[in-house]
């Protein structure tokens, strides 16, 4: 299989600040999607991002396809940003694998 | 919300018996995906349908079965259950047959007793 790692991860931040998410993968992958899981469990989807860079508000990611990395940037972090963030790549057009996750705690 | 409808979202049951958890995809979508996200083992791809037939199998155990029906919902069969498998499970679509963007459930809580 591959390994799809994250970076780091646990995060604790206060509200108001910037934060860096990093996946490295160790093999070619066909596509890449960031999610966010909230307290309550529910994944969703922030980006699907196999290359390039991508912007949602606050919320931007960059895939490195080349060098086998994506990086999820949060601004102005809000409390309701905390949760665990994943990243799952598709690897040889036939599985899925995530990783394990940064969980962020954003402090009022 | 997603669009991707999973049912019940709680399951308590006790070891040894079978269950059977249900997915609707988003209106439009052909490919459902399994997944199981357990403390131990976080996240894990269990199997993919798409269109009624199986595509791809991930660490999806032989007392675990699934099929994908006609009107394209989906149901995920578990049987004689170990402590082992409570964990949350996940279904997610997606409109293709397998490089496109998935979007999740809200996913069914598993507890074995």
């Amino acid at each position: 299989g591959i390994q799809v790692e994250q970076s780091p991860p646990d995060l604790i931040l206060q509200e108001g600040a910037n934060s860096t998410l990093r996946c490295n993968f160790s093999d070619s992958v066909n596509n890449l999607q960031w999610f966010h899981q909230n307290p309550w469990g529910q994944l969703i989807n922030l980006f699907y991002i196999p290359s390039g860079t991508k912007q949602n508000g606050r919320l931007s990611a960059t895939t490195v396809a080349t060098e086998r990395y994506s990086l999820l940037y949060i601004s102005s972090s809000q409390t309701t940003d905390s949760g665990v963030y994943f990243c799952a790549v598709l690897y040889n057009f036939n599985k899925f694998y995530f990783g394990s996750g940064t969980k962020l705690n954003v402090k009022p | 919300d997603s669009g991707v409808t999973q049912t019940p979202k709680h399951l308590i049951t006790a070891t040894g018996q079978r269950v059977t958890l249900r997915c609707s995809p988003r209106s439009g979508d052909l490919s459902v995906y399994w997944y199981q996200q357990s403390l131990d083992q976080g996240l894990q791809f269990l199997i993919h349908y798409y269109n009624g037939e199986e595509r791809a199998k991930g660490n999806i155990l032989e007392r675990f079965s699934a099929q994908q029906f006609p009107d394209l919902h989906s149901e995920l069969n578990l049987s004689s259950l170990e402590l082992g498998d409570s964990a949350l499970y996940f279904c997610a679509s997606s409109v293709g047959s397998i490089n496109n963007e998935q979007f999740f459930g809200p996913g069914t809580r598993l507890t074995v007793l």
